[in-house]
């Protein structure tokens, strides 16, 4: 049963324009969350993350905004870059500390 | 280099054969993680270490699944008797404490099983 969800297998956007990929979960009891950026054929990178105990972290053109309320989280890329186009995965941190419960993905397209 | 590495990179066995993928995590990190990514999907974790101790292995699919990291650096998923369905890129991560720490993903071993 998957406990993060990103519905949006694929997403385009202009350049320079922004780009918001969206994710949901299911458990509560999860208070971290992260948003990872995947190339073909490396392993994922850290992009940003946030704790529950905030609704918004920003770190430069990213911003990850959690609405605990219900239990989505949202990636904000502004403004967009053809860099960008990658594979994003959000995770969310399990109640033991050790597990990390990670989305399908959203592959972005950015068009130049 | 400094980050994760992963051996092999690509892995064809035949069914029924064991195989064993080797992890090489960044240098003092005490956490290290394998993960099964089928195919579309998004990784899934298997295993959990804190230095040589296996502290979380509820991920593994079946006993067919084995991994160790018995001094605390390197670690080895060992797969036996492998099935189709053991399909997929496995991988690694480490962080430098549990938990919240950022984990580095290593770039994969795919594995297709014929």
């Amino acid at each position: 049963d998957q406990q993060v969800k990103q519905n949006s297998p694929s997403l385009s956007v202009q350049e320079g324009r922004i780009s918001i990929l969206n994710c949901d979960y299911t458990n509560s009891m999860f208070d971290y969350f992260l948003w990872y950026k995947k190339y073909p054929a490396e392993g994922p990178t850290f992009l940003i993350s946030i704790s529950s105990i905030k609704d918004k972290n920003e770190d430069g053109r990213f911003t990850v905004f959690l609405n605990k309320s219900a239990k989505h989280l949202s990636l904000h890329i502004v403004p967009s870059q053809p860099g960008d186009s990658a594979v994003y995965f959000c995770a969310a941190l399990g109640d033991t500390g050790n597990q990390f419960y990670f989305g399908t993905g959203t592959s972005l397209t950015v068009i130049p | 280099g400094a980050g994760v590495s992963q051996s092999p990179r690509y892995k064809v066995a035949k069914r029924g054969q064991d195989v064993a993928l080797r992890c090489d995590p960044i240098s003092g990190h005490v956490s290290l993680f394998w993960y099964q990514q089928a195919l579309g999907q998004g990784p899934e974790f298997l295993t959990y270490f804190q230095n040589e101790a296996q502290l979380d292995k509820s991920g593994l699919p079946s006993d067919r699944f084995f991994a160790e990291r018995p001094e605390g650096s390197v670690s080895t998923l060992k797969i036996q008797r492998t099935q189709q369905e053991d399909s997929a890129v496995y991988l690694c991560a480490s962080s430098l404490n549990r938990g919240l720490s950022e984990q580095y993903f290593g770039p994969g071993t795919r594995l297709t099983v014929t």
